[in-house]
């Protein structure tokens, strides 16, 4: 199957600062690509659709000011949580959209952020 | 009502034997239904694609009722490593390209 990375995979950072997590789709140039979060024996929540070139689709409650994305190019997709608080802990996923004859997603393998 | 709904377990299942999950879903204008696989701490792989005719992938079978609106998943001669959990995904496409996903239901499978 298609490949998408994710960097960092872990990170530890404190209170108000700025965490930026990459997805990159690794042999196939994907247009779109989701950002989802988890919390712990939660579902994946889509949180934003990005789209290269254009601004980012958000979903209902995700604040697009404190979660901005950046899809510069046909194989990466940027998040950075600005300004973090604990309540931003979790784990946030990227996935990169698929058309051939029958839709999918690829995830990456997410990146687990801790706000201290 | 929640979009995507399943039976979260566990389901403690003996090596095996064959066990199968259903999940609901609410929007009746859905068209791409998957079943995913998570394991703990990682993130979810895509285990089937469920065509409207049903489907079948080795010891996995995945079927789909419209009517009812719901999806299904039997794993028979299950094995230890089959232990995970199953993630009922809708697409119900439109301006929402992201996939909804159900909480999971949890599968062990005891020796």
């Amino acid at each position: 199957g298609a490949v998408v990375s994710q960097h960092p995979s872990r990170v530890i950072c404190k209170s108000g600062t700025s965490v930026k997590i990459e997805c990159r789709s690794l042999d196939f140039q994907a247009t779109t690509m989701f950002w989802y979060r988890q919390f712990p024996k939660q579902s994946l929540m889509l949180m934003a659709t990005s789209n290269e070139g254009s601004k980012a689709t958000y979903e209902q409650g995700v604040e697009k000011d404190k979660f901005l994305i950046n899809h510069a190019s046909l194989t990466l997709s940027t998040l950075t949580v600005t300004s973090a608080h604990p309540e931003d802990s979790s784990f946030y996923i990227c996935s990169a959209r698929i058309l051939v004859g029958w839709e999918t997603q690829y995830f990456g393998p997410g990146t687990r952020l801790l706000v201290l | 009502r929640k979009e995507v709904e399943q039976d979260p377990g566990p389901f403690n299942v003996p090596e095996g034997a064959t066990v199968a999950f259903n999940c609901t879903y609410s929007n009746s204008a859905s068209q791409s239904f998957f079943w995913y696989r998570q394991d703990c701490r990682k993130e979810p792989k895509l285990l089937m694609s469920v065509y409207s005719s049903g489907n079948e992938d080795g010891r996995f079978t995945a079927q789909l009722n419209r009517a009812s609106q719901y999806i299904s998943l039997l794993i028979r001669d299950s094995k230890l490593s089959d232990s995970a959990t199953y993630l009922c995904v809708v697409n119900s496409g439109g301006g929402a390209d992201g996939l909804t996903f159900g909480k999971g239901t949890h599968l062990i499978i005891q020796p």
